[in-house]
């Protein structure tokens, strides 16, 4: 069911610091590639998502770069916080399917 | 409700039972998915309902388990004869549907553990 390959598994930052995410996919149909972020006993929450008629989506601390060519998109995390460490998964959609994720990775954002 | 409610929070159960999960959506959405998520792992499709329509039942790894979703709002899912490899978090979301571009509101899982 894999069709998103999503690393690094696990990424420690210093507070300020740039946390970037990346992930590949190979269906080239997908229009739809959302990220989300899920903190310990909560559900995953939508964080920012991106088309692919567009290169990249900035939401305050959070961007997302999309590269059509090489099938690849990725999560910039500026100025990272203590607050962002959590779990964020990529995901890719299909029109009128449903949604596949990455693997997940595991940010921690050192004080 | 104001999101996806589900129940029971955490359910441990012995191996061979049944058990049954249940999701209520977002009130208006359309379109209801479970996912499970095992220790560390990633999310993993399940089911979706869309509207009326068949359920994409292509995620669900056994026939030990089944999903139905009533009038178009409550789903339950059904694990029969439950396994020890059953054990994780099962997650429930719903969208308004109808294709790309609806995020999906998940709601905060019900942990399993088989014993």
């Amino acid at each position: 069911q894999q069709q998103v390959k999503q690393s690094p598994q696990s990424l420690i930052v210093q507070k300020g610091g740039i946390s970037i995410i990346n992930c590949a996919y190979e269906n080239t149909a997908f229009d739809y590639f959302p990220w989300y972020q899920q903190f310990p006993g909560k559900g995953p929450a939508l964080l920012i998502a991106i088309r692919p008629d567009v290169s990249e989506k900035k939401e305050g601390r959070f961007t997302i770069s999309f590269n059509k060519s090489a099938k690849q998109f990725s999560l910039h995390i500026m100025d990272s916080q203590p607050g962002d460490s959590a779990t964020y998964f990529c995901g890719n959609m299909e029109y009128g399917n449903k949604l596949v994720f990455g693997a997940g990775t595991i940010l921690r954002v050192k004080s | 409700g104001a999101g996806v409610s589900q129940s029971p929070s955490n359910k441990v159960t012995e191996k061979g039972k049944d058990v049954e999960l249940r999701c209520d959506p977002i009130s208006g959405h359309t379109a209801l998915y479970w996912y499970r998520q095992s220790l560390g792992q990633g999310l993993e499709f399940l089911i979706y309902f869309q509207g009326n329509s068949a359920p994409d039942k292509s995620g669900l790894p056994s026939d030990r388990f089944s999903a139905e979703r009533t009038g178009g709002s409550v789903s339950t899912l059904t694990i029969q004869r439950t396994q020890q490899e059953d054990s994780a978090v099962y997650l429930c979301a719903s969208s308004l549907g109808g294709g790309s571009g609806d995020g999906y509101t998940f709601g905060s899982g019900t942990r399993l553990t088989v014993v």
